[in-house]
């Protein structure tokens, strides 16, 4: 049992540039999610998916899409990175988010770390 | 004003001291409350819900105040593996289901 895992765990992109980073979870929840994480800013939901085949935009989605695969796979991808996307992406999973605390827990992946030049 | 305040700290205490964290919450309709541990360069973890009757595991113990909107984390009898960054964490459906994490606090633990 993985957990969630993240691939890659750290990328360096030039400006202008695209990538896709993986996420999945083989808890068989309901809901992903992907973050940034920036010093002194705490973590901030870039988007979110609350159950397979449905996506919703989070705090600070502009320059992101995200692709719900299917229920174990959550990607998001940069058309043209920027770098202001230099951060450490999580990736998390819960059971199902919105619902009672015991649902609502967070299980994230180990992060990617993304450097933009 | 952000929606979720935690104190930046650090925090520098002896081993075996007892530390308090508090956090506040600016959504009175926030409906889920946590506490989230995160090592350095690693992943948060769960470190436990927060419930309004107030929880405790351990040497660690959860209180919500609602009217107040604050929660607060105590860690008694500190111990060196305690020193990480403490995430306070609130979940709405204001507008949508939102989890809003706070910046976290330092702990840092001396022998």
């Amino acid at each position: 049992n993985a957990g969630v895992t993240q691939t890659p765990k750290f990328q360096v992109l030039k400006t202008g540039q695209s990538m896709t980073l993986q996420c999945a979870q083989d808890m068989n929840h309901n809901s992903m999610y992907w973050y940034r994480q920036d010093p002194g800013m705490g973590l901030r939901l870039i988007y979110y998916s609350a159950s397979e085949g449905t996506t919703d935009k989070g705090e600070v989605p502009n320059g992101y899409n995200v692709s719900r695969l299917n229920k174990r796979e959550f990607s998001l991808r940069l058309e043209s990175a920027a770098p202001s996307q230099t951060s450490v992406y999580f990736c998390a999973s819960s059971e199902r988010g919105g619902s009672p605390n015991s649902y609502n827990e967070q299980f994230f992946g180990p992060g990617t770390r993304l450097t933009v030049l | 004003r952000k929606e979720v305040e935690q104190d930046p700290g650090p925090f520098n205490v002896p081993e075996g001291a007892t530390v308090a964290f508090n956090c506040t919450y600016s959504n009175s309709a926030s409906q889920s409350f946590f506490w989230y541990r995160q090592d350095c360069r690693k992943e948060p973890k769960l470190l436990m819900s927060v419930y309004s009757s107030g929880n405790e595991d351990g040497r660690f113990t959860a209180q919500l105040n609602r009217a107040s909107q604050y929660i607060s984390l105590l860690i008694r009898d500190s111990k060196l593996s305690d020193s990480a960054t403490y995430l306070c964490v609130v979940t709405s459906l204001t507008g949508g289901f939102k989890t809003i994490f706070g910046a976290g606090t330092r702990l840092f633990v001396k022998a």
